[in-house]
C-alpha cells in the first residue's frame, strides 16, 4: 500500500538540462521527503518539505508541495552525469505510525 | 563515523535454510527499520523498532523475525528461506518522530535458490 507514486518511471536527459520528477500520494502527511539511490547503494536523504511549506531549495534541488493536489515535484537544475540515480519520494504521516512510505522511484539517466 | 552498517553484503541460501542479517548504527538513533527492495516496487517495510527491546510489524512481515536487544543493533532473521525472499534488504535508522529522516545502510543482496 504505497502512498508515493513517482512519475515518470524513467527519464533520460543531456548533461546541463533540468530534470523534473513528480510524486503523488493518497492521504494526509506531516512531511514529504526525497531520497537518491545510486546503483548498488543505499538511499541517501536529499530534502524534506513540511506539509505547511510550498517550496524548498537546496543547492540545485527545488522541491514543491501541493497538499490540495496531494503532489510534489523535484527539480534538479543543470544536471550532471553524477546525478544519474534513482529518486524516491517518501511520505511521513504520524497517524500512520513512525514510518515512511516510499514510492517506486524514478530512474534518472544524465548523458554526458 | 560509520553510520549504518549491514552485514553480510551478499548471501546465497538454499530453500529452507536460515540466516540472520545484522544492522548496526553508531548515531544513537532510537528508531530502526528493515526494508526489502524488489525491482519496480520501491522499498517495503518489513519490521521496525522504536526503541531497545521493542519491535513492530511493517507492510510485509511474514517469514521474517526481528530483535532489538541493544539500541545500536537490529537483527533480521529468516527462519526458513523461500525463493520469494530473494531481494535486496536495507536497514535504516532515524532519530525519532516529527521529522523522521532515515539513514540507510548499503544493503544486503540475498538470493534464495
Amino acid at each position: 500500500s504505497q502512498q508515493g507514486e513517482e512519475d515518470p518511471q524513467a527519464l533520460s536527459i543531456q548533461e546541463g538540462e533540468n530534470a523534473t520528477m513528480n510524486c503523488s500520494y493518497k492521504t494526509s502527511i506531516n512531511n514529504l521527503q526525497w531520497y537518491r539511490q545510486n546503483s548498488g547503494r543505499g538511499l541517501v536523504h536529499l530534502i524534506l518539505i513540511r506539509s505547511n511549506e510550498r517550496e524548498k531549495h537546496s543547492g540545485r534541488l527545488r522541491v514543491t508541495l501541493d497538499t490540495s493536489k496531494k503532489s510534489s515535484s523535484l527539480l534538479i537544475t543543470a544536471s550532471r552525469a553524477a546525478d544519474t540515480a534513482s529518486y524516491f519520494c517518501a511520505t511521513y504521516d504520524m497517524e500512520y505510525g513512525n514510518k515512511l512510505v516510499f514510492g517506486a522511484g524514478t530512474i534518472l539517466r544524465v548523458k554526458s | 563515523n560509520a553510520g549504518v552498517t549491514q552485514t553480510p553484503k551478499f548471501r546465497v541460501l538454499k530453500t529452507g535454510q536460515s540466516m540472520t542479517l545484522l544492522c548496526a548504527q553508531d548515531m544513537n538513533h532510537e528508531y530502526m527499520y528493515w526494508y526489502r527492495q524488489d525491482p519496480g516496487m520501491g522499498l517495503r517495510l518489513i519490521h521496525y523498532s522504536v526503541g531497545e527491546g521493542t519491535t513492530a510489524k511493517g507492510e510485509v512481515p511474514d517469514g521474517y523475525n526481528v530483535s532489538r536487544l541493544k539500541k545500536q543493533n537490529f537483527l533480521l532473521g529468516l527462519e526458513s528461506a523461500a525463493p520469494s525472499q530473494t531481494s535486496v534488504y536495507f536497514c535504516a535508522s532515524s532519530l525519532g518522530l516529527a521529522v523522521n529522516i532515515q539513514y540507510f545502510g548499503a544493503g544486503t543482496r540475498l538470493s534464495v535458490l
